[in-house]
This record gives structure tokens, C-alpha cells and sequence, in this order.
């Protein structure tokens, strides 16, 4: 469905810092998830994915970790570089052969250098 | 590999004229299509998918409109744009859980 809202959410850091962007997901019956990321003018593309029978998944200077205890899922992503910079969004995709994924707002990474 | 196509890539229409955005995707056969639309600022929101050729499901009443003449392509339509109807569309594809999006296409309805 639609993430509403007038201002996303904004993450400013410094080259070489690590970055932590956090998502917090709705349905409890979700057992799957997805980050993207945005740059401007194009389209998300897809980063790291994670099931719910896996509490951290790593890739190439992203970790992605699920907490679904809190229903919380967060993505770090290690030495950031300017390039970096862009939307970064979570999915939450409910089980049982539904492929509608639910977006989240988005937060918007800023990287200076 | 698969690749997802869209075009335009911008487009510039006045109140009240039609639309065709198209949508291909090269690389699989019977993909899930869908069709979002992105306001300035925000999220994601569904306007239309299909699991197959002929098959759409609305998401969202409004007066667009979605076609799947053939398997890998989705085309998004409108008689009358509306200055609402302004914003980035963006196609996906699927086989499973994950969605693969395409460049996209920033209308302005003027």
C-alpha cells in the first residue's frame, strides 16, 4: 500500500561512517523482506533480502537485521561513500504465494563528504 | 539476465490529453507485472498488477487503466490525464517474492 507523508525521514553522515537505517514493519505474518535503494530519477533497485527464519543476513558492506520481536528491521551499511546517497526503502512481503509487497516511507541517506 | 524497460523516460502531456506508458521485460517468461506510482517525496503506491496475459487487478480506482497484451508487456493507460494523474511511474517484475523495477517514467500533466 502507499507510505504517506510529507517529509521522508533524513539520515546525514560523514564519508567512512557507518550508517544504520531502521524500518518498522506492520504485519506480524511477514516472512519476508527487502531493502532498496532509490537514487534520484530512477527506479529502486534492489540491496539485500532477508527471511524470517534468519535474524542477520550480510552483504557486501550491508548487513541487514531482523527483529521480529519488535518487528523491526534495520539496515547497516559500513563506510559509507557519497555514492550512497539515495532513498533507502524496506518491503515486507506476507507468506502464502502473496506477491504484494508492503513499501515503507523511505529514508533518505546523505552522505558528505 | 532479465532486464526491465520502460519508456519514455519523461514525459510532458496537457490536462485532459491520453496516455501509454509501456513496460517490457526480457529474460523470463509469465513474470508478475505491476504497476506503481511515486509522488515526490513518498512512498510506493500500487496502482496495478497482473500474474498473467489479460489478467489485471486495480488497486487503486482512478482513470487509469492497465493492459497485458502479451507476456512480458505492461502497459499503463489513460482517455483524460488529470494534473493528479502527475508523478513517477515505475513497472516491476517478479517470479517469487522479490520485485525488480524498471527506470521508470516521470510524467508531468500540465
Amino acid at each position: 500500500g502507499e507510505s504517506v507523508g510529507l517529509h521522508l525521514p533524513t539520515l546525514s553522515v560523514q564519508e567512512g561512517d557507518n550508517s544504520i537505517i531502521n524500518c518498522a514493519y506492520s504485519n506480524s505474518a511477514s516472512d519476508y523482506f527487502i531493502w532498496y535503494k532509490q537514487e534520484s530519477g530512477k527506479g529502486p533497485q534492489f540491496i539485500i533480502d532477508i527471511r524470517s527464519n534468519m535474524d542477520k543476513r550480510q552483504g557486501q558492506r550491508v548487513t541487514v537485521l531482523l527483529n521480529k520481536t519488535v518487528k523491526h528491521l534495520s539496515l547497516q551499511i559500513a563506510a559509507t561513500q557519497p555514492g550512497d546517497s539515495a532513498v533507502y526503502f524496506c518491503a515486507e512481503n506476507r507468506g502464502g504465494g502473496s506477491y504484494i509487497p508492503t513499501f515503507g516511507r523511505g529514508t533518505s541517506l546523505i552522505v558528505h563528504p | 539476465s532479465q532486464t526491465i524497460h520502460q519508456w519514455p523516460a519523461t514525459l510532458v502531456q496537457p490536462v485532459g490529453s491520453p496516455l501509454s506508458l509501456e513496460c517490457t521485460v526480457e529474460g523470463t517468461s509469465n513474470p508478475n507485472l505491476y504497476w506503481y506510482r511515486q509522488a515526490a517525496g513518498r512512498g510506493l503506491q500500487l496502482l496495478f498488477y497482473s500474474v498473467g496475459i489479460g489478467q489485471i487487478s486495480s488497486e487503486v480506482p482512478q482513470n487509469l487503466s492497465a493492459s497485458r497484451p502479451q507476456d512480458r508487456q505492461f502497459i499503463l493507460s489513460s482517455k483524460k490525464l488529470l494534473l493528479s494523474d502527475s508523478g513517477f511511474y515505475l513497472c516491476a517484475w517478479s517470479l517469487g517474492d522479490t520485485q525488480y523495477f524498471g527506470p521508470g517514467t516521470r510524467l508531468t500533466v500540465l
